[in-house]
């Protein structure tokens, strides 16, 4: 199985903050990663597919990046209703495998 | 409006069995795989199982926690896709997701791109 590691698990930042989190692949899955984002009592909704392409409807503050095993994905401003979990999800193979989750709070 | 509406979840006693349903709306369902995801009380997500769309066999892949208990099927002309769970476990209690993905879209990637609200399972005695 394919292990999915985030970094960090949490973090704490302000509205306006640029924010990054990372997501390293036990091996290569190319650009098979996936973002999504959840809030408190609802559904994961998809935001970066293919490593670094934005889902239709999602703000321009959100971008991805990387190839291989290594992977970012960044909030360059930070909004309030962007404070959440942010999970990233290799679909190269099965069992498809998620990050453990980065919850980003504010400070 | 692409909808995903997840059914059938509650309180269960370990060994016995449930059955989820979701129920499709908006999209057909036979043009697109489906995903279970479960994500047990404050933990993060994990993968369940996915059935293929008729065209790509129709055939399914678990999780080895779930390999051999749960089940999934579909009823396209129903736009309904099922999990079965037999054999349940405490440490099955979990939200149930149900999500879509498309073979020939998003570069090829099949992402979740739509997923339900979710249903409550909890095994307990």
């Amino acid at each position: 199985d394919i292990q999915m590691t985030q970094s960090p698990s949490s973090l704490s930042a302000s509205v306006g903050d640029r924010v990054t989190i990372t997501c390293r692949a036990s091996q290569n899955i190319n650009n098979y990663l996936n973002w999504y984002q959840q809030k408190p009592g609802k559904a994961p909704k998809l935001l970066i597919y293919a490593a670094s392409s934005l889902q239709s409807g999602v703000p321009s503050r959100f971008s991805g990046s990387g190839s291989g095993t290594d992977f970012t994905l960044t909030i360059s401003s930070l909004q309030p209703e962007d404070f959440a979990t942010y999970y990233c999800q290799q679909s190269y193979s099965n069992p498809r495998t998620f990050g453990q989750g980065t919850k980003v709070e504010i400070k | 409006e692409v909808q995903l509406v997840e059914s059938g979840g509650g309180l269960v006693q370990p060994g016995r069995s449930l059955r989820l349903s979701c129920t499709a709306s908006g999209f057909t369902l036979g043009d697109y795989a489906v995903s279970w995801v479960r994500q047990a009380p404050g933990k993060g997500l994990e993968w369940v199982g996915f059935i293929r769309s008729k065209p790509y066999g129709g055939t399914t892949e678990y999780a080895a926690s779930v390999k051999g208990r749960f089940t999934i099927s579909r009823d396209d002309s129903k736009s309904i896709a099922y999990l079965q769970m037999n054999s349940l476990k405490t440490e099955d209690t979990a939200v149930y997701y149900c999500t879509r993905t498309c073979a020939n879209c998003y570069s090829g990637v099949r992402p979740f791109d739509y997923w339900g609200q979710g249903t409550l399972v909890t095994v307990s005695s």
